[in-house]
């Protein structure tokens, strides 16, 4: 089975400086992998994902994200965050299995960005 | 704005009621998907259509039940409903199934139960 993790439920940093947002992933198979963003009361809005080529991903908002297939890992980055990344992000991977190709989401990483 | 539209945006009611959840996809999107996300449990996959055809279920409790229609809207019906089932409810929508494609979300439909 298809499954992510994220590790912190919060990162905090202060604003001008580097994120980064950690998942790890658990796939049989070549991996299918989303970063997903939720602002309060909002739905979600997709950001990036990988499929296959590069290992560095960019996304929508000056985001990014590196796929490092020996760490099983997919960590969203920014190289400078502001105050309004301030949300809540899920990692997600497409569940490969017959008749179906849903998103398996990790448990979120809540962001804080102070100023 | 993702395209996928969801009614109402809040709900009310009270134990024991139904209520009917309504989803529609972008245009051309034949997947649907919905999802639970409540405080304690994250985003639960609940359960896909495929053109009008039941794909996958999730935990989706027996009191839940969903369809998509031939103009590929889909509704998520709840019922008997308790405390518990207070929770965000989301729509996502897929063209086709491809698993290289994202899902487009709604907004959600927020339910309250008292």
């Amino acid at each position: 089975a298809q499954s992510v993790a994220q590790p912190e439920d919060q990162v905090n940093v202060a604003e001008g400086n580097p994120l980064t947002v950690k998942c790890t992933y658990s796939v049989s198979g070549n991996p299918y992998l989303f970063w997903y963003v939720q602002y309060p009361n909002r739905g979600l809005q997709f950001l990036l994902k990988y499929i296959t080529g590069d290992n560095l991903v960019k996304g929508s908002y000056g985001f990014e994200a590196e796929f490092n297939k020996s760490q099983t890992s997919f960590h969203l980055k920014k190289p400078s965050a502001l105050v309004s990344d301030s949300a809540l992000y899920f990692c997600a991977v497409r569940e490969r299995a017959y008749n179906t190709d849903k998103l398996i989401f990790g448990t979120g990483t809540r962001l804080q960005v102070f100023p | 704005d993702s395209g996928v539209t969801q009614t109402p945006k809040h709900l009310i009611t009270a134990t024991g009621q139904r209520v009917t959840l309504r989803c529609s996809p972008r245009s051309g999107d034949l997947s649907v998907y919905w999802y639970q996300q409540s405080l304690d449990q994250g985003l639960q996959f609940l359960i896909q259509y495929y053109n009008g055809e039941e794909r996958a279920k999730g935990n989706i409790l027996e009191r839940f039940s969903a369809q998509q229609f031939p103009d590929l809207h889909s509704e998520l019906n709840l019922s008997s409903l308790e405390l518990g089932d207070s929770a965000l409810y989301f729509c996502a929508s897929s063209p086709q199934t491809g698993i290289d494609t994202e899902a487009f979300f709604g907004q959600g439909t927020r339910l309250t139960v008292v």
